[in-house]
């Protein structure tokens, strides 16, 4: 079965420092990972995502994630963090399962950017 | 703007009501998906369409709840005699067949009390 694993509950960084936000996957074939963020009340928003080609990912706001098939991670990362960043960050895969394209979340990971 | 839409955003109702949430998809998308969201929690799939065909149910959707798309645009999605374990944050998403990424809506959050 396809999973998603965010070992992290809350990441804290300090505004200007690089942050990540950890994600690793466990799928059967090749992996279509996304990446999305929700602020308090919201949907979700989309961040970027990994089909096939190059191992980093440029999506919104900054954010670039890099996909990694031997340690199978695709971690989440910016280089400087504004306190605008903090939100709740999930990671998906899909899954093709029975041929229909729904998605498999991990539980989300806090990020909190302290000024 | 013409992004994923929901109504209403929240709801509220005593156990054993019936409450029905709808969703407008981005006008171009065939596909439309209903996730459910609980507290502390990353989305759950609960079901799916392509144009007006539901073609996949989760687990997690009951016979108490019905969803539909009777005309390949909106869905509704109705629960019957609520419960509880109900309350959560019900979202929907669209895509094009074609694509990979799933937009969302702002969602709908049940309180059942």
């Amino acid at each position: 079965a396809q999973s998603v694993a965010q070992p992290e509950d809350q990441v804290n960084v300090a505004e200007g420092n690089p942050l990540t936000v950890k994600c690793t996957y466990s799928v059967s074939g090749n992996p279509y990972l996304f990446w999305y963020v929700q602020y308090p009340n919201r949907g979700l928003q989309f961040l970027l995502k990994y089909i096939t080609g190059d191992n980093l990912v440029k999506g919104s706001y900054g954010f670039e994630a890099e996909f990694n098939k031997s340690q199978t991670s695709f971690h989440l990362k910016k280089p400087s963090a504004l306190v605008s960043d903090s939100a709740l960050y999930f990671c998906a895969v899909r899954d093709l399962t029975g041929g229909y394209n729904k998605l498999i979340f991990g539980a989300g990971t806090r990020l909190a950017v302290h000024p | 703007d013409t992004g994923v839409s929901q109504d209403p955003r929240h709801k509220i109702t005593k156990r054993g009501q019936n409450v029905t949430f709808r969703c407008d998809p981005i006008s171009e998308h065939n596909r439309l998906y209903w996730y459910r969201q609980t507290l502390g929690q990353g989305p759950e799939f609960l079901t799916y369409f392509q144009n007006e065909a539901q073609l996949e149910k989760s687990r997690l959707l009951s016979d108490r709840f019905s969803a539909e798309r009777p005309k390949g645009s909106f869905s509704t999605l109705e629960i019957q005699r609520t419960e509880q374990g109900d309350s959560a944050m019900y979202l929907c998403a669209s895509s094009l067949i074609q694509a990979d990424t799933q937009y969302f809506g702002p969602g709908t959050r049940l309180t059942v009390l």
